[in-house]
């Protein structure tokens, strides 16, 4: 079984002050890990995503993650905050293999303050 | 590329009544998925499809809730009775296969009276 859990559920950051959402996982087997971003009344879009390649992913407007299989964590960053990056972000988890289900934390909603 | 379509956007119901939502996925995505977010949570996958055979429905409620995807394409998810607790945002999402990654619509926001 799969899990993850997402350490704050609010993180409020300045513009152009570095972005740190935290992620750890619980899985049975090799994992694969994704980062999705929500905005309001939108549904969900992939950041980037862990799938045994490189240890560092890079991701879609400036984010990278970086899975930590010693920590069990899959934590997202972004060096320089902007406005449109305030958003509800959810970290998942799936197995690397059969049908993939995808186990979403609870989310993280980021502020963005000027 | 088109992306994932669903309706209605919104819909409010009393207790005990019924509602449908449809999706449309992207056009030769084979994998649907509908998911239930509650406020203040993340997404919980209530039914992945595979063309049009269900390959996990472990979380459906299958006593009140029920979902069909004909000829593989689009598909309903249904709702009968609803309760209170069914108060959520409705997500579709659909992949070119399992393990793809996934797109997602803007969902359905369910609201229970």
């Amino acid at each position: 079984a799969q899990s993850v859990t997402q350490l704050g559920s609010h993180v409020s950051v300045s513009e152009g002050a570095l972005v740190l959402l935290r992620c750890n996982y619980s899985s049975s087997v090799p994992p694969y890990l994704f980062w999705y971003v929500q905005y309001p009344n939108q549904g969900l879009q992939l950041l980037l995503k862990y799938t045994s390649a490189a240890t560092l992913v890079k991701g879609i407007n400036g984010f990278e993650a970086e899975f930590k299989k010693s920590e069990t964590s899959f934590h997202l960053t972004k060096p320089s905050a902007h406005m449109s990056d305030a958003a509800e972000y959810f970290c998942a988890v799936s197995a690397n293999t059969g049908f993939q289900k995808l186990v979403f934390g609870t989310g993280t909603r980021l502020l963005v303050s000027p | 590329e088109a992306g994932v379509a669903q309706s209605p956007r919104y819909k409010i119901i009393e207790k005990r009544q019924s509602v449908a939502f449809w999706c449309n996925p992207i056009s030769g995505h084979a994998t649907l998925y509908w998911y239930q977010q509650i406020l203040g949570q993340g997404p919980k996958l209530l039914i992945q499809f595979q063309n049009n055979g269900v390959v996990d429905d472990s979380q459906l409620p299958k006593d009140r809730f029920s979902a069909e995807r004909l000829k593989g394409v689009d598909s309903t998810l249904k709702i009968q009775p609803a309760k209170l607790e069914d108060s959520a945002v409705y997500l579709c999402a659909s992949s070119l296969e399992a393990g793809a990654p996934q797109h997602f619509g803007d969902g359905t926001r369910l609201s229970i009276l």
